[in-house]
């Protein structure tokens, strides 16, 4: 069974424009949760998805948000970026029925602001 | 919201040697703890988890202690090997809620 696989690996943009992440999940997972991962402050919960809906969302401005198809993949898009927004950016799936349980990372988009 | 502490954020220790790392959670609703390991340049992977109605949970060298009165939970790693040094971190959450992790805890196993 493949991984979680998320696109593009690593990717450097200026302030001001805006980025667009993707996540393959596991197949057979319905839920997709995204976080930030910078030195010193371990993982930060941006929001989850499940069966298309977004069921969670953490403490990001507005000018964060995402998305999720019918076919589970999901999407993350940061707009008027900006320096602080620099960082790995990780997608974690879930089986559908597991309202807790263990979180399949993939091996994350980094993203460079310039 | 969940908060979820976690001590210390670096630890070194001789090979052979006990690692504790030590979290707190602030949401007394939390059910499920999980710790994960990630080595450099990887992914977080799951090592171990423990819920709510268990007390401690051992898998071969590690172990996991929660106390849910003083709502904190541990993590034990026994006879330290140099493949053990990574950032470890732990986590809260309940049912259908986001999981709040910790901020980690780079482990160095000095051979």
């Amino acid at each position: 069974k493949a991984g979680v696989t998320q696109t593009p690996r690593y990717l450097i943009k200026t302030r001001g424009q805006q980025v667009t992440l993707s996540c393959s999940p596991i197949s057979g997972h319905r839920s997709v949760s995204w976080y930030q991962q910078t030195p010193g402050q371990g993982l930060q919960f941006l929001f989850e998805y499940f069966s298309e809906t977004q069921r969670n969302k953490g403490n990001f401005p507005g000018r964060f948000s995402g998305r999720q198809f019918s076919n589970s993949r999901s999407e993350m898009n940061v707009s008027t970026l900006e320096l602080g927004d620099s960082a790995l950016y990780l997608c974690a799936s879930k089986t559908q029925g597991d309202d807790t349980g263990e979180l399949f990372f993939g091996e994350g988009s980094r993203l460079t602001v310039l | 919201g969940e908060n979820v502490e976690q001590h210390p954020s670096t630890l070194s220790v001789q090979e052979g040697d006990s690692a504790v790392i030590k979290c707190t959670y602030s949401d007394s609703a939390s059910n499920y703890f999980p710790w994960y390991k990630q080595e450099l340049g990887k992914r977080p992977q799951l090592i171990i988890d423990i819920r709510s109605n268990v007390g401690e949970k051992k898998d071969q060298r590690i172990a996991v202690t929660l106390n849910k009165t003083a709502k904190h939970f541990s993590l034990h790693i026994t006879e330290t090997q140099p493949e053990d040094s990574a950032v470890y971190f732990c986590a809260a959450s309940r049912s259908y809620q986001k999981v709040t992790f910790g901020t980690g805890t780079k482990l160095q196993v000095i051979p």
